[in-house]
């Protein structure tokens, strides 16, 4: 079966340390990956994407994601947190061509002074 | 583009009643996605479209929900009649091509009482 799986439902770093927040994925296929990113009350915004070209990915404030197939991961790092980082980050898969993005259940990501 | 467009933002209802929510996608957008967001559950996958036509309805959850895409520019997803356990945050969202992000809406929280 096809699935995301966000393997800790909450983090906590203090301001200014690095940032790590891990996702598995199962797939038969070479899968399309992305990290979204949800502030309170608002949608889903982009973070970045792989989409089988370079397996470093860079998004938007400083995140990137690295794919690795060997171990079925998609983890998400930031060198350095900002308060403004703290929201809920979904990792989200579409496992074939044509087929639904399907996410795991959410990482709350918490930022302390 | 002024992006996924939902409505009503905010829906309240009494238990029993029809509700329909809205969705306008992104112009040019062939896949549009509704998803359930709740505690319990994280973001669930209810059906997806591709070209107006539904592809995949497994993830709606009895047969008091149902989606209609009668054009490229609009969805709608009706619960009739609706119960508490259907209160959450509903998404739509879109997307071009067989292996893009997908473009969410701002949501349409949902409460039945």
């Amino acid at each position: 079966a096809q699935s995301v799986t966000q393997l800790d439902s909450h983090v906590s770093v203090s301001e200014g340390t690095p940032v790590l927040l891990r996702c598995n994925y199962s797939s038969s296929y070479s899968p399309s990956l992305f990290w979204y990113v949800q502030h309170p009350n608002k949608g889903l915004q982009l973070l970045l994407k792989y989409t089988s070209a370079a397996t470093l990915v860079k998004g938007i404030n400083g995140f990137e994601a690295e794919f690795k197939k060997s171990e079925t991961s998609f983890h998400l790092t930031k060198p350095s947190a900002h308060m403004s980082d703290a929201a809920e980050y979904f990792c989200g898969m579409r496992y074939q061509a044509g087929t639904a993005l399907i996410f795991g259940k959410g990482t709350t990501l918490s930022v302390s002074s | 583009d002024a992006g996924v467009i939902q409505s009503p933002r905010h829906e309240v209802t009494e238990m029993g009643q029809e509700v329909t929510l809205r969705c306008k996608p992104i112009s040019g957008h062939d896949y549009l996605f509704w998803y359930r967001q709740t505690m319990m559950r994280g973001l669930e996958l209810l059906i997806y479209f591709n070209n107006n036509v539904p592809i995949d309805d497994s993830g709606m959850p009895e047969d008091r929900f149902s989606a209609k895409m009668p054009n490229a520019s609009f969805s709608t997803l009706k619960i009739q009649p609706s119960e508490p356990r259907d209160s959450a945050v509903y998404f739509c969202a879109s997307s071009w091509g067989r292996s893009t992000e997908a473009f969410f809406g701002q949501g349409t929280r949902l409460t039945v009482v």
